[in-house]
């Protein structure tokens, strides 16, 4: 009874090689949200979508990029991975951007390696 | 700048007692608080919260007490179970969500 799917559970890729991750949710929810997590840190959002509109946090780097074609569907492309992007990514939804009665629900991550 | 901070990374506790997690903020524009539980290999799930108009909220084994001016959050857990064990995070919202390192709760036997 997933709602929020990510794919692959683990990737492993090499250092400068595009990769992108994968989240989908059956819960129709308007605001798709991508967060990175790595070693014994707060998860650290990247970027969210509310609709078709891309919001980008200020100190996301370039490197990080994301897709949404349709509401179920939103990707993370990181065009050339370094050493430092090993994480655990996180994806999140919610029917709003408002917490306050929407909290958000979380995907089962996929973490990230670096060769 | 760390604006949410739980300064105990693990807490053991033993099943039938107490669980109090804590949590500090720096930033007095939070107007919301979420406390998420983690269990290993799966994403973080929504607990309980409270507005910043409220100084508790409970919601059966587990109660959020919020002091505003001293900038601290705590979740107890009474009576604690072994199914309790996990990641537990604390988070802060004003229009983004932040998040805390976690705590690792054990309850045992």
């Amino acid at each position: 009874d997933a709602m929020v799917i990510q794919n692959p559970r683990y990737q492993v890729t090499q250092f400068g090689k595009p990769v992108t991750l994968s989240c989908s949710q059956t819960l129709n929810h308007n605001v798709m949200y991508w967060y990175q997590q790595k070693s014994s840190q707060a998860p650290k959002l990247l970027f969210h979508y509310y609709d078709k509109d891309f919001n980008n946090e200020a100190d996301t780097p370039d490197n990080f990029q994301s897709r949404r074609p349709n509401t179920s569907f939103c990707f993370l492309d990181i065009r050339s991975p370094g050493l430092g992007d090993a994480a655990m990514y996180l994806c999140a939804t919610s029917r709003g951007v408002d917490s306050s009665n929407q909290p958000q629900h979380f995907g089962d991550g996929t973490r990230l390696s670096i060769l | 700048d760390q604006q949410v901070k739980q300064n105990s990374p693990s807490l053991s506790v033993q099943e039938g007692r107490i669980s109090i997690l804590n949590c500090d903020y720096t930033n007095s524009m939070f107007d919301y608080f979420l406390w998420y539980k983690k269990y290993p290999a799966e994403g973080p799930t929504f607990l309980i919260s409270i507005s910043s108009i409220k100084d508790k909220n409970e919601d059966g084994r587990f109660t959020v007490f919020l002091n505003k001016s001293a900038k601290h959050l705590s979740l107890h857990i009474v009576p604690s179970q072994p199914g309790d064990s996990a990641v537990y995070f604390c988070a802060a919202s004003a229009y983004k969500l932040i998040f805390g390192t976690g705590t690792r709760l054990q309850v045992f036997p």
